[in-house]
């Protein structure tokens, strides 16, 4: 059974740097097709797709977002990080990461719960 | 980047009713287009994948269809437990996007 979660603090200030760690079990990231990826929701909007990490380690990055995320893996722990620098209020959202399946039109087929994060001095 | 536009943005519909959401996208994506239902408080979750295959676990009162730049998600009889809001998401380009999301409601 695969499962995600997501931990991280819930309050940031503004121009800090966030780091959310993605805890997961019941699959590989060395698994061939195999990637996590980062997924945002502000208060009453829309998903926002934000980063992708795979098992050959081959990262991927929402243009609008590329200069400020970073998304590394630790396959020993199981555990996929996203760091986000200079923070704003505007980046205050639920934060999803999600399993990508290696086929199934690599599609988000598993979410973690998610973990909401406020931005405020 | 490939924009994703839903429509409509909102719907009232009845509980036994036939509901239709749309979906398309600015350029060609073939079949790579996948649907999720998102409850308040809740994760989304996976119902259709590859434009029209149904995920494990999902009623068949869902299908999806479409190829290239237009698809669309149906229930045949809506029942109480799918209100909610409806996501389509692009997985043809590695930057993946989703759609600005379908509010269904209970009319």
């Amino acid at each position: 059974q695969i499962t995600l979660k997501e931990s991280g603090p819930s309050l940031v200030k503004p121009t800090q740097t966030l780091t959310l760690t993605c805890t997961f079990s019941g699959f590989s990231l060395i698994t061939n097709g195999v990637g996590v990826g980062w997924i945002r929701q502000p208060p009453g909007e829309a998903l926002e797709w934000l980063a992708l990490i795979y098992w050959d380690d081959d990262k991927r990055y929402s243009p609008s977002l590329r200069s400020r995320l970073t998304i590394t893996k630790d396959t020993s722990k199981n555990q996929v990080v996203l760091t986000m620098t200079n923070v704003d209020p505007v980046d205050t959202a639920t934060y999803y990461c999600a399993h990508r399946h290696p086929s199934h039109s690599s599609t988000f087929d598993i979410w973690g719960q998610g973990t909401m994060v406020t931005v405020s001095s | 980047d490939i924009q994703m536009t839903q429509s409509p943005f909102s719907l009232s519909a009845s509980v036994g009713d036939r509901v239709t959401i749309t979906c398309r996208a600015s350029q060609g994506i073939t079949t790579y287009l996948n649907w999720y239902q998102q409850k308040p408080g809740k994760a989304p979750n996976l119902l259709i994948y590859g434009a029209s295959s149904l995920q494990s676990g999902v009623p068949s009162r869902f299908s999806g269809s479409g190829s290239g730049t237009d698809f669309t998600l149906t229930i045949s009889s809506v029942q109480p437990e799918d209100f909610a809001t409806y996501y389509c998401q692009q997985s043809y380009s590695s930057l993946y996007t989703f759609g600005q999301g379908t509010k269904l409601e209970i009319k």
